[in-house]
């Protein structure tokens, strides 16, 4: 199975700015997921990103806010925009191919100040 | 919009069996069962999946009803190092969402 390498592992930063968070495969996959975790919850999917076409956004997450880029197959990043307090939580990416099980990079845990 | 659904906890004793149940009676034909566990602090690990037939590998056995509408994941011999949140998912390709979860505690 693939293996994904996430940074910024962790980052704190100041209201109104912006971070993008990078995810590196070691291998071409066709789908990349990007969730975001917040203190005891469960996952929830931000988007879809396929290389080669827009990301499928969920309901409750637009474009603006978190822009993402699949320039390639192993490689996709997710920018979290004019941050506040509330977008303070672990943001995961996930790869794989077809029907096989997906792997998850560590996450990236952000604080907002 | 769950499609499954999960005991929120259970607990095993160490070397014991643990199963954890899952329910997904509006399963589609095409959409495979998929297992995943998250130890604290990390993220989560692919266990195992099927779609009809049960499946075994070297971490555990997915057991599914012939009707499809619900499965068990079965470790063997439970450790204190698989403590974590089990979260049982069906999908088709492109689609990945999580529901709650198990949070499953393996006692000493």
């Amino acid at each position: 199975s693939a293996v994904i390498s996430q940074k910024p592992s962790r980052d704190i930063c100041q209201r109104g700015t912006s971070l993008t968070i990078q995810c590196q495969v070691d291998s071409q996959v066709t789908m990349m997921f990007w969730y975001r975790q917040q203190p005891g919850q469960s996952l929830t999917l931000i988007a879809t990103a396929n290389q080669g076409s827009e990301a499928t956004y969920e309901s409750g997450f637009v474009i603006d806010k978190f822009p993402i880029s699949r320039p390639n197959l192993t490689f996709s990043t997710l920018t979290v925009s004019n941050m506040s307090p509330e977008d303070s939580s672990i943001y995961l990416c996930s790869a794989g191919q077809g029907n096989y099980g997906y792997t998850f990079g560590s996450g990236t845990r952000l604080t907002v100040v | 919009d769950a499609k499954t659904t999960q005991p929120p906890s259970m607990d095993c004793a160490e070397g014991r069996a643990a199963n954890l149940p899952c329910n997904h009676s509006t399963i589609s034909g095409n959409e495979y069962v998929y297992w995943y566990r998250q130890i604290h602090s990390q993220g989560p690990q692919y266990i195992i999946h099927g779609l009809k037939n049960n499946e075994t590998n070297e971490m555990a056995s997915l057991i599914i009803t012939e009707d499809r509408k619900s499965s068990t994941l079965i470790l063997p011999h439970a450790t204190l190092r698989d403590t974590a949140v089990y979260y049982c998912i069906v999908r088709v390709v492109d689609d990945m969402r999580f529901g709650a979860g198990t949070r499953l505690t393996v006692k000493p």
